[in-house]
């Protein structure tokens, strides 16, 4: 099994619909996760922090399943804008060391 | 403030060249990551930096590859005797602490080996 497996997409969506992705993970012990966006041929950038509690920003909100080891992206009222490629990190690591690992990520198309 | 930084943005050279990547992480940043992608594909983890050490050097994909970081700042990233496969786009990123995973990223360099 993947460490760190997204469902590459792509995933086109009507403008102004709600769209949800999920990414899993293998390691239990995982100990934080993120997401981030990535533009055709740009660099990511790091889009939202998903806490045990879940957080929102905004029209963006992220969910964390320990139980079932995923992480989930939910985007509201999508926008042109929102096109771009999501990538779930998940840190392995333990206190003393990074082990960062990225997911291939899932394309997001957002169709007018 | 300043971001990440990375020279050159373009390089292209010829198969068995060596070349020199250089990343200016943003300032006070304690870690630094590189990470190379080729087109269409997902971001290939190399080495990390907890200030100046490398604690996991298995990321890098053969001993032509080698990095370093002096400083805690400017760390570069050196492959010899480059082949063809090493064409991609070389990504770096710094955080302020290791252990966190909020990454922040360069425009990357764009190599290309002939």
């Amino acid at each position: 099994r993947k460490e760190v497996e997204q469902d590459p997409g792509p995933f086109n969506v009507p403008e102004g619909a709600t769209v949800a992705f999920n990414c899993t993970y293998s390691n239990s012990a995982s100990q934080s996760f993120f997401w981030y966006r990535q533009d055709c041929r740009k660099e990511p950038k790091l889009l939202m922090s998903v806490y045990s509690s879940g957080n929102e920003d905004g029209r963006f909100t992220a969910q964390l399943n320990r139980a079932s080891q995923y992480i989930s992206l939910l985007i509201r009222d999508s926008k042109l804008s929102d096109s771009a490629t999501y990538l779930c990190v998940v840190n392995e690591g333990s206190n003393r060391d990074d082990k960062i690992i990225f997911g291939k990520g899932t394309r997001l198309h957002i169709l007018p | 403030g300043a971001g990440v930084s990375q020279s050159p943005s373009n390089k292209v050279t010829e198969k068995g060249k060596d070349v020199e990547l250089r990343c200016d992480p943003i300032s006070g940043h304690t870690a630094l990551y590189w990470y190379r992608q080729s087109l269409g594909q997902g971001l290939e983890f190399l080495i990390y930096f907890q200030g100046n050490s490398a604690p996991d050097k298995s990321g890098l994909p053969s001993d032509r590859f080698s990095a370093e970081r002096t400083g805690g700042s400017v760390s570069t990233l050196t492959i010899q005797r480059t082949q063809q496969e090493d064409s991609a786009v070389y990504l770096c990123a710094s955080s302020p602490l290791w252990g966190v995973g909020e990454q922040y990223f360069g425009p990357g360099t764009r190599l290309t080996v002939t």
